[in-house]
């Protein structure tokens, strides 16, 4: 497979509530990416690690998202006080081989915000 | 900020030729992909192109490239029932990724 678990796959919450997604992808790959597919949209970019450096949060669309990775191993998203908006596919990505730029997807977290 | 667009759905027969084809804005990408996302499964990369290239041709798949209008194609040969998915276009003008651009996706329906 593309070597990137994402869980939940599937996540039901009540608008106001907190939920975390977790991204493990396989070891040795210092960057990951985090982004969101809404229905009939495309991909937007949500944050990026590299490394030990600061991660480009440039992405995420308020304070009430934020993401933690500790080295190259687990990420987890977290969405505090959920809105229905959020409601979306959330996709993690480990970068391929430097000189095309190829990125290997999870499988998607898919979060339904009632 | 820069669009990458493209049609949301193709339904062709199966036998057929298929082509998707993907507009962009920005004048500097210098990478274009084409990713497929089958049902229930994450994106994985068909294949790409460089901003350099007119044309790369892949067994069944062939894209091609015109810079100067800034719109990219993928055509798929004999179109097979197993190519129905969601065909995805994407921009950069790095290989770093965190600034790429995706498209909307175009669901391709192969009928038999």
């Amino acid at each position: 497979g593309a070597g990137v678990s994402q869980s939940p796959s599937n996540k039901v919450t009540e608008k106001g509530k907190d939920v975390e997604l977790r991204c493990d992808p396989i070891s040795g790959h210092t960057a990951l990416y985090w982004y969101r597919q809404r229905l009939g949209q495309g991909l937007e970019f949500l944050i990026y690690f590299q490394g030990n450096s600061a991660p480009d949060k440039s992405g995420l669309p308020s304070d009430r998202f934020s993401a933690e990775r500790t080295g190259e191993s687990v990420s987890t998203l977290t969405i505090q006080r959920t809105q229905q908006e959020d409601s979306a596919v959330y996709l993690c990505a480990r970068q391929g081989p430097a000189n095309t730029g190829e990125l290997f997807f999870g499988e998607g977290s898919r979060l339904t915000v009632l | 900020g820069e669009d990458v667009e493209q049609s949301l759905f193709l339904s062709v027969r199966e036998g057929d030729s298929s082509v998707i084809n993907c507009t962009y804005t920005d004048s500097s990408s210098t990478y274009l992909y084409w990713y497929k996302q089958e049902p229930g499964a994450g994106l994985q990369l068909l294949t790409y192109i460089f901003s350099n290239m007119d044309m790369k041709q892949d067994q069944r798949l062939t894209v091609l490239l015109n810079k100067k209008d800034k719109h990219l194609s993928l055509r798929i040969a004999d179109t097979q029932t197993g190519d129905s998915a969601i065909y995805f276009c994407a921009e950069s003008i790095t290989a770093n990724n965190n600034d790429m651009r995706f498209g909307a996706g175009t669901r391709l329906t192969v009928k038999p």
